[in-house]
């Protein structure tokens, strides 16, 4: 059974740094691509960030480019997010979730994670 | 950026009913075309990919069509568990996914 636990969520103040960890396990992690998905509070869904399976090739949302940072660690089955320079607009709930692709290029969100919350506020 | 327009924001259905939402993209996404379903403080769960394939475990009640531009989700028969929000998302290409706003289905 597919297992993705986040952690790594809180209070941030704006401007500060936060790392979140996506723990995977019940697949080869280093087979798939990864995401971030995002949820604020009472809105709807927003694909934030995407690694390929090997760590080689990383994309991300306009809002976030040059402020996060995708990575993997496939010897430790983990997912990361390196978010810096945190606004209030970044306070959602963040999920990862495993991608399934066709030919490498079309992927979609396969199985989710339970999310973790982060909160940017002073 | 493809933007993806849903329809209805909100549905008010009563079990048994036949519910469709629509899912408009702003330019062809071929079939590159999923729908989630989410319910409050819950993580989404995929219900069907490439625009009209089921995933393993969902219900028949549920089907999906479409191409292009334009596309369904449809329940034959709403059921008490399917009370939730339900979004659509294209991935057409690596580098970008977007979601629709959302369907909140509401019992009537």
């Amino acid at each position: 059974e597919v297992q993705l636990l986040e952690s790594g969520g809180g209070l941030i103040q704006p401007g500060g740094s936060l790392r979140l960890s996506c723990a995977a396990s019940g697949f080869t992690f280093s087979d798939f691509a990864m995401s971030w998905v995002r949820q604020a509070p009472g809105k709807g869904l927003e694909w934030v960030s995407r690694v390929i399976s090997s760590g080689g090739s990383t994309y991300y949302t306009d809002s976030v480019k040059g402020r996060f940072t995708i990575s993997r660690d496939n010897s430790k089955n983990t997912l990361y997010l390196q978010m810096n320079s945190l606004r209030a607009e970044d306070t959602a709930v963040y999920y990862c979730a495993q991608d399934r692709c066709w030919g490498g290029s079309n992927c979609y969100n396969n199985n989710w994670g339970q999310g973790t919350l982060v909160t940017v506020s002073s | 950026d493809i933007q993806m327009t849903q329809s209805p924001s909100t549905l008010s259905a009563s079990v048994g009913d036949r519910v469709t939402i629509t899912c408009r993209a702003s330019q062809s996404i071929s079939s590159w075309l999923a729908w989630y379903q989410q319910k409050p403080g819950k993580a989404p769960n995929l219900l069907i990919f490439k625009a009209s394939t089921l995933e393993s475990g969902v219900p028949s009640r549920f089907s999906g069509s479409g191409s292009g531009t334009e596309f369904t989700l449809t329940i034959s028969s709403l059921q008490p568990d399917d009370f939730a929000t339900y979004y659509c998302q294209q991935y057409n290409g690596v580098s970008r996914l977007t979601f629709g706003g959302g369907t909140k289905v509401e019992i009537k």
